[in-house]
């Protein structure tokens, strides 16, 4: 079965830091490229980061550049997002997703609150 | 910069009625477009990629239409299970989404 598993959500201060983790079973996942899609409660989705199947190119939102910083290790089918200076902004639920275009995987997501 | 629109927001149609949900690309998209499906407390659903092709395991009650600016998500004969908020997204460009159409059930 093809699944995304995300983890490391939670509550974290302004200012604070935070990692993702999205695990990766059942299909060849060095070969997708992937997303991190986030969605504020009762909103819209938006995509955040993307990365290439072999990790060597990324892109991020204009949002996030600088504080957001993308990575995969392909030998443990996992994609990674490191959230550095937080804001109450980035409060959502963060989702991985497989494609290069459009997205075929979702994983269940992880909520992150950023509040004082 | 495009600007993806859905009307309507919300949308109240009776089981086994027809739903028509449509999408706006501010400029051409071609057919870079594709649908998902939420429903409540899970995660998005890839229903329609290609403006009319199902992805794998989509009912046939769903189907999709249009080109360049103009879509349409079809639902044949709406079941209860089809509440959800439907989302297009075109991929033309950077990934897009648009702020979604509500469906209930009558």
């Amino acid at each position: 079965e093809v699944q995304l598993v995300e983890s490391g959500g939670g509550l974290v201060q302004p200012g604070g830091s935070l990692r993702l983790s999205c695990a990766a079973s059942g299909f060849s996942f060095s070969t997708y490229w992937m997303y991190w899609v986030r969605q504020v409660p009762g909103q819209g989705l938006m995509w955040i980061s993307r990365m290439n199947s072999d990790g060597d190119s990324t892109a991020y939102a204009d949002s996030v550049k600088g504080r957001f910083t993308i990575s995969r290790d392909n030998a443990k089918n996992t994609l990674y997002l490191q959230m550095n200076s937080l804001k109450v902004d980035d409060s959502a639920v963060y989702y991985c997703a497989r494609g290069l275009r459009f997205f075929d995987c979702w994983g269940q997501g992880t909520q992150v609150t950023v509040s004082s | 910069e495009i600007v993806m629109t859905q009307s309507p927001a919300t949308l109240s149609v009776s089981p086994g009625e027809r739903a028509t949900l449509s999408c706006r690309a501010s400029q051409s998209v071609s057919r870079n477009l594709a649908w998902y499906q939420q429903k409540p407390g899970q995660a998005p659903r890839l229903l329609i990629y290609g403006a009319s092709t199902r992805a794998t395991g989509v009912p046939v009650r769903f189907s999709g239409s249009g080109s360049g600016t103009e879509f349409t998500l079809t639902i044949s004969s709406l079941q209860s299970e089809d509440l959800a908020v439907y989302y297009c997204q075109q991929y033309n460009n950077w990934p897009l989404f648009g702020p979604g159409t509500k469906v209930y059930i009558k």
